[in-house]
């Protein structure tokens, strides 16, 4: 079945730094979506980005279909940043990866 | 707020019992999506239903069923359990089959 890559696992960032988070996967997608779960457990939208770019406030993402991976761009990191984002893909099924979590500190 | 409301927000049972947890999906969406959260396990797709109909299958234990009714509203069931079934169960929805999840805030069942 399709394999769905995080990197890096783990990332500690001071306020107001830049990060780039990645997502790989192994074989073509009907979809993707990026979300962040916070510290309560919360699973939050933050793109449906099957190919190309979208931006919102301090976040964007960009797919590349054809070499199958996405990237999420967090810029002027926030404390409120911190917790797990998760890039998933829908194949016949939807499939996580296994989350890249973020720790913003002051 | 998603708009995805799921009942109730903590449960907890014992082994070898069985549980109902219900979700009503946004207004309007058709897809209904049912997700387990554990520690060592991550995020995991049990199942897809559209407009009634199951549509998808991930790693559902043959002890775990769904079902979506004519309202769209869903339920997982889930029966003989494990200790190994403490987890997090989240559902979500989409307005389509394959469009934009939106999740509800989880039913966190715990099996003593």
């Amino acid at each position: 079945g399709i394999q769905v890559e995080q990197s890096p696992p783990d990332l500690i960032l001071q306020e107001g730094a830049n990060s780039t988070l990645r997502c790989n996967f192994s074989d073509s997608v009907n979809n993707l979506q990026w979300f962040h779960q916070n510290p309560w457990g919360q699973l939050i939208n933050l793109f449906y980005i099957p190919s190309g770019t979208k931006q919102n406030g301090r976040l964007s993402a960009t797919t590349v279909a054809t070499e199958r991976y996405s990237l999420l761009y967090i810029s002027s990191s926030q404390t409120t940043d911190s917790g797990v984002y998760f890039c998933a893909v829908l194949y016949d099924k939807v499939i996580f990866g296994p989350g890249t979590s973020l720790s913003v500190i002051p | 707020d998603s708009g995805v409301t799921q009942t109730p927000k903590h449960l907890i049972t014992a082994t070898g019992q069985r549980v109902t947890l219900r979700c009503s999906p946004r207004s309007g969406d058709l897809s209904v999506y049912w997700y387990q959260q554990s520690l060592d396990q991550g995020l995991q797709f049990l199942i897809q239903y559209y407009n009634g109909e199951e549509r998808a299958k991930g790693n559902i234990l043959e002890r775990f069923s769904a079902q979506q009714f004519p309202d769209l509203h869903s339920e997982l069931n889930l029966s003989s359990l494990e200790l190994g079934d403490s987890a997090l169960y989240f559902c979500a929805s989409s307005a389509g089959l394959a469009e934009t999840q939106y999740f509800g805030p989880g039913t966190r069942l715990l099996v003593l």
